[in-house]
């Protein structure tokens, strides 16, 4: 089945305490991104990737890394988690540019 | 950069009626609007999208329209029903913007 698979679905965490959430995607789809979703903000773009090896911020970079080492994997990485980073992220991935998109289930994150 | 606004932010219909949801850009070399349905717990999943160079596009009870023009595309669904209960998100730009979503219920 195509699928973009996230894990973990769910995570609770400290401030400060590093965590990857990770992201794969069986479409052989070039561009990757993350989004993350809040209340009446709708979907923000963290980063993307436009292939391997190649990534961009989106609008809402701050606090975030991502790798494109494997053109199925784009994980996210928070190296100091802060309270301001709960919230609802999703990987989505697409045949070449952000059209027609294919979304991850969701993680969804607490920094406490 | 792009911005795209979407209202209303909560609609409720009744069952059989029909929904319409109104997005708009201010990127005029904008070409792209897909719009996503997301059912609770769940990622967003394409439900329609339309290119520039067309008005109107249907698909079974759902339709997207877009005025180039005026800059904003709609959403039509027609005969609704309770599993057409959702948060629904238009998007649009380069750099493909989401809108801040619209709260669908469909009362039986």
């Amino acid at each position: 089945e195509a699928q973009v698979t996230q894990n973990p679905r769910y995570l609770i965490t400290v401030t400060g305490k590093k965590l990857t959430v990770t992201c794969s995607q069986n479409m052989n789809h070039e561009y990757m991104s993350w989004y993350r979703q809040d209340p009446g903000l709708g979907l923000r773009q963290i980063y993307y990737s436009m292939n391997v090896e190649v990534t961009d911020k989106g609008d809402v970079p701050e606090g975030y890394k991502v790798s494109r080492k494997e053109k199925r994997n784009f994980p996210l990485i928070l190296e100091s988690p802060s309270p301001n980073q709960t919230s609802l992220y999703f990987c989505a991935s697409s045949l070449r540019g952000p059209y027609g998109y294919t979304f991850g289930s969701g993680t969804r994150l607490t920094v406490v | 950069g792009e911005n795209v606004e979407q209202h209303p932010s909560t609609l409720s219909v009744q069952e059989g009626d029909s929904a319409v949801i109104k997005c708009t850009y201010s990127d005029s070399a904008s070409n792209y609007f897909p719009w996503y349905k997301q059912e609770l717990g769940k990622g967003p999943q394409l439900i329609i999208d339309i290119r520039s160079n067309v008005g109107e596009k249907k698909d079974q009870r759902i339709a997207v329209t877009l005025n180039k023009t005026a800059k904003h595309f709609s959403l039509h669904i027609t005969e609704t029903q309770p599993e057409d209960s959702a948060v629904y998100f238009c998007a649009g730009g380069g750099d493909m913007r989401f809108g801040a979503g619209t709260r669908l219920t469909v009362k039986p």
